[in-house]
């Protein structure tokens, strides 16, 4: 079974500034997908980013970026330019691709970010 | 706009009313999930649909009924709730190893 860790339940950043969000995961499998989803006060959990788990590449998009350390199982966030609009509950998710059209997810406990004007 | 819709909105109902969830979406997808989420905390998988067939559930209480009519359908049918169901309901659907897109919920409140 996988598990996903998010151990910061609240952050708080300057608007402008750069924050980073923490997610450590554990698992036994080598081809996994690993997701960063946000959601506002508006409640749509909205993707944010993607990391293949294959890929040595971290993703970025945007003003958002991830540092991902396969070896140490680690997929942290940073969002550069922070905006107002970032202020948000963050999950971190874990997928194990599975044969067929579904796969399940497995998310951490988030963690709720307030950006400061 | 959200590719995933999810109607209602809000609800609110008594213990002993029947009422129906909806979600649809028109991206092809062929996975269909349904989520309970309380507040502050991540979503909780409830039933996964494969190709209109109910691949998961996860322990849910019976007073809970999905339904998947066709590919782009999915319902949850609610009767004699507890006031601890009360939550945001989420829908999702996915293709493949895709991530899974999800609507806007609906606020259910029991009485």
């Amino acid at each position: 079974a996988q598990t996903v860790t998010q151990s910061q339940p609240e952050m708080s950043v300057q608007e402008a500034e750069t924050v980073t969000l923490s997610c450590t995961y554990d698992t036994s499998e080598s081809n996994y997908y690993l997701f960063w989803y946000k959601q506002p006060p508006s409640r749509q959990m909205i993707l944010v980013i993607r990391q293949e788990a294959y890929k040595q590449q971290n993703a970025t998009e945007n003003r958002f970026s991830v540092n991902f350390q396969k070896a140490a199982k680690s997929f942290s966030l940073k969002i550069s330019d922070s905006q107002l609009g970032d202020t948000a509950m963050y999950f971190c998710a874990f997928m194990k691709p599975n044969t067929g059209a579904n796969s399940k997810l497995t998310f951490g406990k988030g963690i709720t970010l307030s950006v400061r004007p | 706009d959200t590719e995933v819709t999810q109607t209602p909105k809000h609800l609110v109902m008594g213990m002993t009313n029947k009422k129906s969830l909806k979600c649809e979406q028109h991206m092809g997808h062929r996975a269909m999930y349904w989520y309970k989420q309380k507040a502050k905390k991540p979503p909780e998988l409830m039933f996964v649909y494969s190709y209109e067939k109910l691949s998961i559930n996860e322990s849910v209480p019976s007073r809970f009924s999905p339904e998947c009519p066709n590919s782009s359908l999915l319902n949850l049918h609610l009767h004699a709730l507890q006031p601890e169901d009360s939550a945001l309901y989420l829908c999702a659907s996915s293709q493949d190893y895709e991530p899974q897109h999800f609507g806007d919920g609906t606020r259910l409140s029991i009485l």
